[in-house]
């Protein structure tokens, strides 16, 4: 099992341009999520999908959007980049209870 | 509203001693906590969990300790090797075993000296 993968691992945009992290899981978890983290801060969840077709925001969607149209993908969606979307993005996916991490996707935005 | 709090921002003990790591919560409702261990460039590792049915939880030289009465969690490990040098991350989530969102402490970064 490859687990969860993450691409790309590094990527820099100019303010306004638009890109879509990539995550994909091969445990056939139902739950996977999105999180950001900045420094010296802890995980921030963006969005979460209990399941194919469904997901919902979490604590920091804004300039965000999300599509699960398989449970193995989840991919998260940045329309309009801006400098405040700097920061290391990690997708997780769960049977239920533990979260297995990605190795995150590091983006700046100048 | 910073509901999971973990108020040392780093920590540093000698190979062969115990690590506490501490970590303070402030939604009586969390019942299920978890620690990750996060090397850097790599995603967080899952680590040690534990229910709010119980107060400690050990796996090998790894020990979590909840205390519901003062809304605090700690880890314990004993001894505490180089390798063991990581950031660590307390979580809490609002019911087990269904995929419940998790919510993040800050983080303690973890420095043994050999």
């Amino acid at each position: 099992n490859a687990g969860v993968t993450q691409t790309p691992k590094f990527r820099i945009l100019k303010i306004g341009q638009s890109m879509t992290l990539q995550c994909t899981q091969d445990m056939n978890h139902n739950y996977m999520y999105w999180y950001r983290q900045d420094p010296g801060m802890g995980l921030k969840l963006i969005y979460y999908s209990v399941g194919a077709g469904i997901t919902d925001k979490g604590e920091v969607p804004n300039g965000y959007n999300v599509s699960r149209s398989t449970t193995e993908d989840f991919p998260l969606r940045l329309e309009l980049a801006a400098p405040s979307q700097t920061s290391v993005y990690f997708c997780a996916s769960s049977p239920g209870n533990e979260q297995f991490f990605g190795p995150g996707t590091r983006l700046t935005v100048l | 509203d910073q509901q999971v709090k973990q108020n040392s921002p780093s920590l540093s003990v000698q190979e062969g001693r115990i690590s506490i790591l501490n970590c303070d919560y402030t939604n009586s409702m969390f019942d299920y906590f978890l620690w990750y261990k996060k090397y850097p460039a790599e995603g967080p590792t899952f680590l040690i969990s534990i229910s709010s049915i119980k107060d400690k939880n050990e796996d090998g030289r790894f020990t979590v300790f909840l205390n519901k009465s003062a809304k605090h969690l700690s880890l314990h490990i004993v001894p505490s090797q180089p390798g063991d040098s990581a950031v660590y991350f307390c979580a809490a989530s609002l019911g087990v075993g269904s995929g419940s969102r998790l919510t993040f402490g800050e983080g303690t970064q973890l420095t043994v000296n050999p």
